[in-house]
């Protein structure tokens, strides 16, 4: 597509529950990254694929959160038994490779937990 | 340790007015920096980006600054429109290392009022 799109760009849910969260990448971009930014904070480090290596999960907050990546494309972060501290932004990102000048976020996908 | 501070966090200035944000950081090695502006509810999009050779780089009425020896940057926005209204990001970038190598500062807040 012509940008990064996530879906959905809102989300309402009960705390204890879980949810996924989708991230379509620029075609041909090998790298993605998922961001949180929370109310007046800024971009925290989730996680970054770059194409068929082995992810980097150092900014995953716990084994709550979960992320993968088919065939080099779609990303799908999922959070398990949601609690009320993972509301924020989720933000996507992608870029032509490591280190590219064609970084491009997505709009993000506000998590609100109840 | 790669961090990012920037001033003031938020800034209130009437319409066609200038305003300068700064930026400091503490990222090794370092590739370049970017400056990004996030509308409130939407992704960062990138305003420009500069390498250690780069002293200044203009977009439009956005107008970058990089002293790479002291590790600052600014953004100086000229004649302020309604528009600018957002936040300013400033994001060194590193390589090498994990976290896919950009490093985010909170941001400044900017209210452009009429």
């Amino acid at each position: 597509g012509a940008g990064v799109s996530q879906s959905p760009s809102n989300k309402v849910t009960e705390k204890g529950k879980d949810v996924e969260l989708r991230c379509d990448p620029i075609s041909g971009h090998t790298a993605l990254y998922w961001y949180r930014q929370s109310l007046g904070q800024g971009l925290e480090f989730l996680i970054y694929f770059q194409g068929n290596s082995a992810p980097d999960k150092s900014g995953l907050p716990s084994d709550r959160f979960s992320a993968e990546r088919t065939g080099g494309s779609v990303s799908t972060l999922t959070i398990q038994r949601t609690q009320q501290e993972d509301s924020a932004v989720y933000l996507c990102a992608s870029s032509p490779g490591q280190e590219s000048y064609g970084y491009t976020f997505g709009s993000g996908t506000r998590l609100t937990v109840v | 340790k790669n961090q990012v501070e920037q001033s003031p966090q938020s800034l209130i200035i009437l319409e066609g007015k200038n305003c300068t944000l700064q930026c400091n950081y503490t990222v090794s090695p370092f590739s370049n920096l970017r400056w990004y502006k996030q509308d409130t509810g939407r992704g960062p999009v990138s305003l420009t980006i500069m390498t250690f050779s780069e002293n200044t780089k203009s977009n439009g009425r956005y107008t970058a600054t990089l002293d790479a020896d002291t590790k600052q940057s600014s953004l100086h926005i000229t004649a302020s429109q309604l528009s600018d209204s957002a936040s300013y990001i400033c994001v060194p970038l590193t390589y090498g290392g994990s976290q896919g190598n950009l490093i985010f500062g909170k941001g400044t807040k900017l209210s452009v009022k009429p």
